[in-house]
């Protein structure tokens, strides 16, 4: 079973719209979760941690859903630069490692 | 604002040679991690360092591989003897506490095996 699943997508959608992702994870004990956002061939960037109560940062805003153990991500008024593949995160363990999603593709149209 | 830093950018190495990736962690941060990408596949995790040891590994991170931390800044993955499939994008990353908080990465090596 994949620890963390993620629609690839990809998704494209008009600049302006609203759109959300959903990931679920695996580890019913996870502590931590978070999204990060790829350009392509660029290295992971931290968008925003997921917090049991939920998050919020201008356009994007994050909800964990311990119950049913998937977390998700809205993102507003959706913009050209938004283009990217969102990776959902899950991290913890003795280590403290990341565990990846394979990542969904968004891409914001004219 | 700080940040991590990897050299080389780019290396090309012929099967069976060693390649040493070279990363330069966030100053104050006391855990560092490598982490590798294949073309087109997700960020799989290798290896986590903390107080001057490995605190966690993968199945990828096999004896072919190695990490130290030779000085105060720099972090360093080493593989022996590299095969066709270990192309791919090796991230160096680090974070600022023990748990629960996120990793900041650098901007990555791309290993080209021949």
């Amino acid at each position: 079973r994949k620890e963390v699943e993620q629609d690839p997508g990809p998704f494209n959608v008009p600049e302006g719209a609203t759109v959300a992702f959903n990931c679920t994870y695996s580890n019913s004990a996870s502590q931590s979760f978070f999204w990060y956002r790829q350009d392509c061939r660029k290295e992971p960037k931290l968008l925003m941690s997921v917090y049991s109560s939920g998050n919020e940062d201008g356009r994007f805003t994050a909800q964990l859903n311990r119950a049913s153990q998937y977390i998700s991500l809205l993102i507003r008024d959706s913009k050209l630069s938004d283009s990217a593949t969102y990776l959902c995160v899950e991290g913890g363990g003795g280590g403290n490692k990341l565990t990846f999603g394979t990542g969904t593709q968004l891409k914001v149209e004219l | 604002e700080p940040e991590v830093t990897q050299t080389p950018s780019h290396q090309v190495t012929q099967m069976g040679q060693e390649v040493i990736l070279r990363c330069v962690p966030i100053s104050n941060h006391l855990y560092f991690y490598w982490y590798r990408q294949i073309l087109g596949q997700k960020v799989e995790f290798l290896v986590s360092f903390y107080n001057n040891e490995i605190s966690e590994k993968s199945e990828i991170f096999d004896d072919q591989f190695s990490v130290e931390r030779p000085d105060g800044s720099n972090f360093t993955l080493k593989i022996r003897s590299t095969k066709l499939e270990d192309s791919a994008m090796y991230f160096c990353a680090s974070s600022a506490v023990q748990r629960n908080t996120e990793a900041f990465f650098g901007q990555g090596t791309r290993l080209t095996v021949v």
